[in-house]
């Protein structure tokens, strides 16, 4: 079985200041992971995602997060916070590769930015 | 931009009551999926489809159903509305690639 652990379920770092989002995953297989962001009375939308390819991945917004498999992470950082970055965050795991398209997710990281 | 729709985006109904909360997606994509979120909680899977008259139940167990009659439109209905049914729902769909696109959610209040 496949889970996801944030550490954090609430984050404020101050405007320019540096984001970083934890994120660990346990998976019986090689995973695929993702970070979406969802704003306020929104959808999720996707930042960023890990595929078996480059283990640092950048995505929209200025973020990046990077595979580290003998820590089982996949942190999300930013490296100077904008106010419009304030939503909720959530990393998820699927095991694709192996037949199972099915999407884990965590419990969520509220990011708050302080002006 | 990922077009998928969903309606009612707010819905206030009470106990009893027959609800059924519309998705749809007009990129043609074959696998489709419902999600219940509570405030501040993770996302649960409770309904997927992998194409035209296949649906499956997800990981957390839910009284609603799905049908998927057609490649876009995948409908949650909830028989006899009530409060612990009070949510929010999101629904998503995906290519066959690994990236599932979600739709606006629907909150929905059982009073």
């Amino acid at each position: 079985a496949q889970s996801v652990t944030q550490l954090g379920s609430h984050v404020s770092v101050s405007e320019g200041a540096l984001v970083l989002l934890r994120c660990n995953y346990s998976s019986s297989v090689p995973p695929y992971l993702f970070w979406y962001v969802q704003y306020p009375n929104q959808g999720l939308q996707l930042l960023l995602k890990y595929t078996s390819a480059a283990t640092l991945v950048k995505g929209i917004n200025g973020f990046e997060a990077e595979f580290k498999k003998s820590e089982t992470s996949f942190h999300l950082t930013k490296p100077s916070a904008h106010m419009s970055d304030a939503a909720e965050y959530f990393c998820a795991v699927s095991d694709l590769g192996f037949g199972n398209e099915k999407l884990t997710f965590g419990t969520g990281t509220r990011l708050t930015i302080i002006p | 931009e990922a077009d998928i729709y969903q309606t009612p985006r707010y819905l206030v109904i009470g106990t009893g009551k027959k609800i059924t909360l519309e998705c749809s997606q007009t990129m043609g994509h074959d696998k489709m999926y419902w999600y219940q979120q509570d405030p501040g909680m993770e996302l649960h899977l409770i309904h997927y489809s992998y194409g035209v008259n296949s649906t499956e139940k997800g990981d957390l167990s839910s009284e609603s159903t799905v049908s998927r009659i057609r490649t876009e439109h995948f409908p949650l209905t909830l028989e006899s509305a009530r409060p612990s049914h009070t949510s929010q729902y999101l629904c998503a769909s995906s290519g066959g690639g690994e990236t599932q696109y979600f739709g606006p959610g629907t909150r929905l209040l059982v009073l």
